[in-house]
């Protein structure tokens, strides 16, 4: 079975620290595809990045970093330098080849202090 | 704007009510879905369709049914309605059955009374 864990319900930080979200995933498949996603408090949920299980390069976009680590089966994501509009709800998800469901985890709410 | 399209926004009804929420793909997207997110709760899945064939299925109610259309639309059909189906529903599409990112609806807030 398939399951994302996101341990961390809640964060706070003030403005311009770094802020890392854990996302822990379990699967039995070979290939999967692991995602973000983020809900600011306007409600819509908005697509961040997609990693398949091959590709374990971590990628930077701007102030927002990822770290995929196959041997702890994680994916993290990190927020540099954070500000105020950051403030969301915060998802990871899975998708395997052999499920077409994609799962999500429970998120993690972060709040950004100004 | 994610080119998904969802309606009503907000449906507010009476308990043992049935409802029927809509959702438009964005053009080109084959494979729709459809969560459940509760108060302070995550994205539950319920069910995914791709080309109007049911792909996969979630821990969805009994009470609740949903379907593709050939124009590629999707219905999700809640019936007997209790208060703790009030939730907001979210219908998401993508390109193909897997692997895609998924955009998502605005949603639909439901609120059972």
């Amino acid at each position: 079975a398939q399951k994302v864990t996101q341990a961390q319900t809640e964060i706070s930080v003030v403005e311009k620290e770094d802020v890392t979200l854990d996302c822990v995933y379990e699967t039995r498949d070979t290939t999967y595809y692991l995602f973000w996603y983020k809900q600011p408090p306007s409600g819509e949920l908005v697509f961040l990045i997609r990693r398949n299980s091959f590709d374990e390069q971590n990628e930077i976009s701007g102030r927002y970093s990822w770290n995929f680590q196959k041997s702890t089966s994680s994916f993290n994501f990190t927020i540099t330098a954070s500000q105020v509009v950051d403030s969301a709800v915060y998802f990871c998800a899975l998708s395997a080849l052999r499920d077409d469901k994609i799962i999500f985890g429970k998120g993690t709410r972060l709040h950004i202090l100004p | 704007d994610s080119g998904v399209t969802q309606t009503p926004k907000h449906l507010i009804t009476a308990t043992g009510q049935r409802v029927t929420l809509r959702c438009s793909p964005r053009s080109g997207d084959l494979s729709v879905y459809w969560y459940q997110q509760s108060l302070d709760q995550g994205l539950q899945f319920l069910i995914q369709y791709y080309n109007g064939e049911e792909r996969a299925k979630g821990n969805i109610l009994e009470r609740f049914s949903a379907q593709q259309f050939p124009d590629l639309h999707s219905e999700l059909n809640l019936s007997s309605l209790e208060l703790g189906d009030s939730a907001l529903y979210f219908c998401a599409s993508s390109v193909d059955r897997i692997g895609s990112p998924l955009h998502f609806g605005n949603g639909t807030r439901l609120t059972v009374t």
